[in-house]
């Protein structure tokens, strides 16, 4: 099975600050990773598909980067909505695995 | 616009048994691949299962191999998941989500806003 993790689990930061999230992978898994926006009691969001991929309609402040075992998501000026836990998430090898979160919020 | 609206979580006792549902709207249903993600109180995002768009081939978190089935009937545009011998470690929100294209593994793009199960004597 692959393992996720994620560093740090949580941060606070100024508005206007470069936020950066790192996820790593227990086996190469490629570009096959996403990176998902959870605001509390809201559903996850998908920001960035296949390691740096923007989404549709998401920010530009937003970006990811990364293969094989060691990724990046970077916020590139912290706003106040940005507020929320964001999720890294593999699909490589027939099965789908979330890393277990970095919580987001404003110093 | 895409709508996935999720129901049938209740509280149930530990050994028993639920369906969920998930009714898709905004897009064609069988173009394709389903899953079933969920997240206990307070924790993180547990992949729990997909489908793909013809129902033909089926994957499973080993958490719930054995105990979960996840089907679809794409004339109704609906999603479902059998949960049988329910413990109280699948108290959770169960949030149903669309894959992104055409295929079995990949990004999911839209999520509903879940159904609570909850497994308590």
């Amino acid at each position: 099975d692959i393992q996720m993790t994620q560093s740090p689990s949580s941060l606070s930061a100024s508005v206007g600050d470069r936020v950066t999230i790192t996820c790593q992978a227990s086996q190469d898994i490629s570009n096959y990773l996403n990176w998902y926006q959870q605001k509390p009691g809201k559903a996850p969001k998908l920001l960035i598909y296949d390691a740096s991929n923007l989404e549709t309609g998401v920010p530009s402040r937003f970006s990811g980067s990364g293969s094989g075992t060691d990724f990046t998501f970077t916020i590139s000026s912290l706003q106040p909505e940005d507020i929320a836990t964001y999720y890294c998430q593999q699909y490589d090898n027939l099965e789908v695995t979330f890393g277990p979160g970095t919580k987001v919020d404003i110093k | 616009e895409v709508q996935l609206v999720e129901s049938g979580g209740v509280v149930v006792q530990p050994g028993g048994s639920l369906r969920l549902s998930c009714a898709a709207s905004g897009f064609t249903f069988d173009d394709y691949a389903m899953h079933w993600v969920r997240q206990a109180p307070g924790k993180g995002l547990e992949w729990v299962s997909l489908i793909s768009w013809d129902g033909g081939s089926t994957y499973y978190a080993d958490s719930v191999k054995g105990r979960f089935t996840i089907s679809r009937d794409n004339s109704k545009n609906s999603l479902y998941l059998q949960m049988n011998s329910l413990r109280a470690e699948d108290t959770a929100l169960y949030y149903c989500a669309k894959g992104a294209w055409f295929g079995e593994f990949n990004p999911l793009d839209y999520w509903g806003q879940g159904t609570l199960v909850t497994v308590s004597s």
